[in-house]
Protein backbone atom coordinates (compact mmCIF):
# COMPACT_ATOMS: atom_id res chain seq x y z
CA UNK A 1 0.00 0.00 0.00
CA UNK A 2 0.76 3.38 -1.18
CA UNK A 3 2.12 5.68 2.06
CA UNK A 4 2.71 9.08 0.55
CA UNK A 5 0.09 10.01 -1.70
CA UNK A 6 0.74 13.46 -3.64
CA UNK A 7 -1.94 13.60 -5.79
CA UNK A 8 -0.64 15.93 -7.78
CA UNK A 9 0.74 15.08 -10.35
CA UNK A 10 1.75 18.86 -11.98
CA UNK A 11 0.99 22.20 -11.28
CA UNK A 12 1.55 25.42 -13.31
CA UNK A 13 1.40 29.33 -11.98
CA UNK A 14 2.42 32.17 -13.09
CA UNK A 15 5.65 33.65 -11.45
CA UNK A 16 4.51 35.64 -8.01
CA UNK A 17 1.68 33.23 -7.89
CA UNK A 18 1.02 31.20 -4.35
CA UNK A 19 1.37 27.53 -4.87
CA UNK A 20 0.41 24.69 -2.67
CA UNK A 21 1.84 21.12 -3.31
CA UNK A 22 -0.29 18.33 -1.15
CA UNK A 23 1.14 15.72 0.64
CA UNK A 24 -1.04 12.87 2.63
CA UNK A 25 0.80 9.81 4.02
CA UNK A 26 -0.33 6.59 6.21
CA UNK A 27 1.67 5.20 8.91
CA UNK A 28 0.61 3.10 12.35
CA UNK A 29 3.45 4.28 14.19
CA UNK A 30 3.47 6.84 16.58
CA UNK A 31 7.08 8.47 15.44
CA UNK A 32 7.87 8.85 12.05
CA UNK A 33 9.53 11.95 9.95
CA UNK A 34 8.40 13.53 7.10
CA UNK A 35 10.85 15.19 4.79
CA UNK A 36 10.26 17.48 1.45
CA UNK A 37 12.99 17.15 -1.28
CA UNK A 38 13.11 19.55 -4.51
CA UNK A 39 14.58 17.61 -8.23
CA UNK A 40 15.47 20.52 -10.49
CA UNK A 41 16.48 19.46 -14.09
CA UNK A 42 19.87 18.44 -13.20
CA UNK A 43 18.60 15.65 -11.29
CA UNK A 44 19.55 16.20 -7.47
CA UNK A 45 17.48 15.71 -5.01
CA UNK A 46 17.95 18.68 -2.81
CA UNK A 47 16.57 18.84 1.54
CA UNK A 48 14.20 21.18 2.01
CA UNK A 49 12.53 20.46 5.29
CA UNK A 50 12.58 17.51 7.84
CA UNK A 51 9.60 17.37 10.48
CA UNK A 52 9.13 14.72 13.54
CA UNK A 53 5.83 13.67 14.25
CA UNK A 54 5.72 14.86 17.57
CA UNK A 55 5.85 18.29 16.53
CA UNK A 56 3.24 19.74 14.93
CA UNK A 57 4.78 23.51 14.86
CA UNK A 58 3.73 25.02 11.36
CA UNK A 59 7.00 26.68 9.86
CA UNK A 60 8.33 29.45 7.34
CA UNK A 61 11.67 29.46 5.92
CA UNK A 62 11.69 32.61 3.19
CA UNK A 63 9.14 31.48 0.39
CA UNK A 64 8.46 28.26 1.19
CA UNK A 65 6.32 27.29 4.48
CA UNK A 66 4.56 23.97 5.57
CA UNK A 67 1.75 22.90 7.64
CA UNK A 68 1.62 19.69 9.37
CA UNK A 69 -1.71 18.23 10.72
CA UNK A 70 -1.74 14.78 12.13
CA UNK A 71 -5.16 15.04 12.35
CA UNK A 72 -5.76 14.64 8.25
CA UNK A 73 -2.31 13.25 8.15
CA UNK A 74 -1.22 15.44 6.09
CA UNK A 75 2.38 18.00 5.30
CA UNK A 76 1.17 19.91 2.72
CA UNK A 77 4.23 23.00 1.62
CA UNK A 78 3.74 26.03 0.09
CA UNK A 79 6.00 28.33 -2.19
CA UNK A 80 4.88 31.92 -1.72
CA UNK A 81 5.45 34.43 -4.71
CA UNK A 82 6.56 31.84 -7.16
CA UNK A 83 9.40 32.05 -9.09
CA UNK A 84 11.11 30.23 -12.44
CA UNK A 85 13.90 29.07 -10.31
CA UNK A 86 10.96 27.03 -8.38
CA UNK A 87 10.51 24.58 -11.52
CA UNK A 88 11.24 21.54 -10.14
CA UNK A 89 9.89 18.51 -9.08
CA UNK A 90 9.16 18.38 -5.21
CA UNK A 91 9.03 14.73 -3.47
CA UNK A 92 7.39 14.23 -0.15
CA UNK A 93 8.85 11.45 2.02
CA UNK A 94 7.93 9.38 5.16
CA UNK A 95 10.90 7.47 7.03
CA UNK A 96 9.03 5.25 9.97
CA UNK A 97 11.16 4.77 12.92
CA UNK A 98 10.14 1.45 13.88
CA UNK A 99 9.74 -0.48 10.19
CA UNK A 100 11.86 -3.81 10.56
CA UNK A 101 11.21 -4.49 6.85
CA UNK A 102 13.85 -1.91 5.81
CA UNK A 103 15.72 0.02 7.55
CA UNK A 104 16.56 3.63 6.59
CA UNK A 105 14.04 3.27 3.60
CA UNK A 106 12.58 6.81 2.36
CA UNK A 107 9.27 6.26 1.56
CA UNK A 108 8.32 8.44 -1.70
CA UNK A 109 5.08 10.00 -3.03
CA UNK A 110 5.12 10.35 -6.65
CA UNK A 111 6.26 13.94 -6.74
CA UNK A 112 4.61 16.77 -7.87
CA UNK A 113 6.23 18.68 -11.08
CA UNK A 114 5.70 22.32 -10.46
CA UNK A 115 6.05 24.69 -13.82
CA UNK A 116 6.54 28.39 -13.38
CA UNK A 117 6.15 30.62 -16.05
CA UNK A 118 7.16 33.99 -16.19
CA UNK B 1 31.61 22.25 1.86
CA UNK B 2 31.18 18.90 3.33
CA UNK B 3 29.33 17.01 0.58
CA UNK B 4 28.08 14.30 -1.73
CA UNK B 5 29.64 13.62 -4.64
CA UNK B 6 29.26 11.16 -7.67
CA UNK B 7 31.59 10.62 -10.59
CA UNK B 8 30.64 10.17 -13.19
CA UNK B 9 27.67 12.80 -14.13
CA UNK B 10 26.54 11.00 -17.22
CA UNK B 11 27.77 6.73 -18.44
CA UNK B 12 27.06 5.66 -21.09
CA UNK B 13 27.86 1.46 -21.24
CA UNK B 14 27.11 -1.35 -24.12
CA UNK B 15 24.12 -4.10 -23.57
CA UNK B 16 26.02 -6.50 -21.27
CA UNK B 17 29.27 -4.64 -20.25
CA UNK B 18 29.63 -4.08 -16.86
CA UNK B 19 29.94 -0.72 -15.63
CA UNK B 20 30.95 0.72 -11.98
CA UNK B 21 28.99 3.63 -10.79
CA UNK B 22 30.83 5.78 -7.91
CA UNK B 23 30.30 7.69 -4.75
CA UNK B 24 32.21 9.90 -2.48
CA UNK B 25 31.08 11.72 0.97
CA UNK B 26 33.15 14.24 3.56
CA UNK B 27 30.10 14.54 5.54
CA UNK B 28 31.72 11.41 7.31
CA UNK B 29 28.13 9.94 7.60
CA UNK B 30 27.96 5.60 8.50
CA UNK B 31 25.51 5.24 6.12
CA UNK B 32 25.20 5.38 2.30
CA UNK B 33 22.44 4.67 -0.11
CA UNK B 34 21.80 3.86 -3.40
CA UNK B 35 18.70 5.19 -5.59
CA UNK B 36 17.77 3.89 -9.14
CA UNK B 37 15.02 6.51 -10.23
CA UNK B 38 13.46 5.97 -13.83
CA UNK B 39 12.11 9.04 -15.88
CA UNK B 40 8.85 10.13 -14.09
CA UNK B 41 9.68 7.83 -11.19
CA UNK B 42 10.22 8.20 -7.52
CA UNK B 43 13.54 7.28 -6.37
CA UNK B 44 13.53 3.87 -5.60
CA UNK B 45 16.12 2.33 -3.11
CA UNK B 46 18.48 -0.39 -4.13
CA UNK B 47 20.36 -1.04 -0.81
CA UNK B 48 22.32 0.86 1.70
CA UNK B 49 25.37 0.33 4.03
CA UNK B 50 25.21 1.03 7.62
CA UNK B 51 29.44 1.27 8.30
CA UNK B 52 30.29 -2.20 7.01
CA UNK B 53 26.96 -4.42 6.91
CA UNK B 54 25.14 -4.30 3.85
CA UNK B 55 21.84 -4.30 3.81
CA UNK B 56 20.01 -5.39 0.24
CA UNK B 57 16.09 -4.65 -0.39
CA UNK B 58 14.68 -7.48 -1.44
CA UNK B 59 13.33 -6.92 -4.83
CA UNK B 60 16.57 -5.39 -5.93
CA UNK B 61 18.36 -7.87 -8.74
CA UNK B 62 21.14 -10.04 -8.72
CA UNK B 63 22.93 -7.72 -11.56
CA UNK B 64 22.98 -4.82 -9.07
CA UNK B 65 25.94 -4.88 -6.45
CA UNK B 66 27.71 -2.57 -4.10
CA UNK B 67 31.18 -2.18 -2.17
CA UNK B 68 32.20 -0.11 0.41
CA UNK B 69 35.74 -0.12 0.95
CA UNK B 70 35.94 2.75 3.55
CA UNK B 71 33.56 5.28 5.23
CA UNK B 72 34.00 7.78 2.67
CA UNK B 73 33.49 6.14 -0.60
CA UNK B 74 30.61 3.15 -1.89
CA UNK B 75 30.21 1.88 -5.26
CA UNK B 76 27.60 0.53 -7.42
CA UNK B 77 28.65 -2.34 -9.98
CA UNK B 78 25.94 -3.38 -12.59
CA UNK B 79 27.17 -6.41 -14.15
CA UNK B 80 25.34 -6.64 -16.96
CA UNK B 81 23.71 -3.86 -17.77
CA UNK B 82 20.38 -4.38 -19.84
CA UNK B 83 18.26 -1.34 -21.54
CA UNK B 84 15.50 -1.31 -18.60
CA UNK B 85 18.68 -0.40 -16.28
CA UNK B 86 19.25 2.77 -17.53
CA UNK B 87 18.08 5.30 -15.32
CA UNK B 88 19.47 7.95 -12.51
CA UNK B 89 21.77 6.82 -9.98
CA UNK B 90 21.38 8.35 -6.82
CA UNK B 91 23.67 8.02 -4.04
CA UNK B 92 22.28 9.50 -0.45
CA UNK B 93 24.13 9.81 2.97
CA UNK B 94 22.85 9.73 6.61
CA UNK B 95 24.12 9.61 10.01
CA UNK B 96 22.04 7.04 11.06
CA UNK B 97 18.98 5.37 9.76
CA UNK B 98 15.31 6.57 9.68
CA UNK B 99 15.81 9.80 11.88
CA UNK B 100 17.93 11.51 10.22
CA UNK B 101 17.74 13.50 7.04
CA UNK B 102 19.59 11.99 3.85
CA UNK B 103 21.95 14.09 1.67
CA UNK B 104 22.08 13.31 -2.02
CA UNK B 105 24.76 13.25 -4.30
CA UNK B 106 23.94 15.16 -7.93
CA UNK B 107 23.47 11.79 -9.27
CA UNK B 108 24.44 9.62 -12.44
CA UNK B 109 22.41 9.34 -15.29
CA UNK B 110 22.84 5.65 -17.00
CA UNK B 111 22.61 5.12 -20.72
CA UNK B 112 22.53 1.58 -22.66
CA UNK B 113 23.34 1.34 -25.97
Amino acid sequence: AQKVTQAQTEISVVEKEDVTLDCVYETRDTTYYLFWYKQPPSGELVFLIRRNSFDEQNEISGRYSWNFQKSTSSFNFTITASQVVDSAVYFCALSEATATDSWGKLQFGAGTQVVVTP
Amino acid sequence: DAMVIQNPRYQVTQFGKPVTLSCSQTLNHNVMYWYQQKSSQAPKLLFHYYDKDFNNEADTPDNFQSRRPNTSFCFLDIRSPGLGDAAMYLCATSRVGRKETQYFGPGTRLLVL
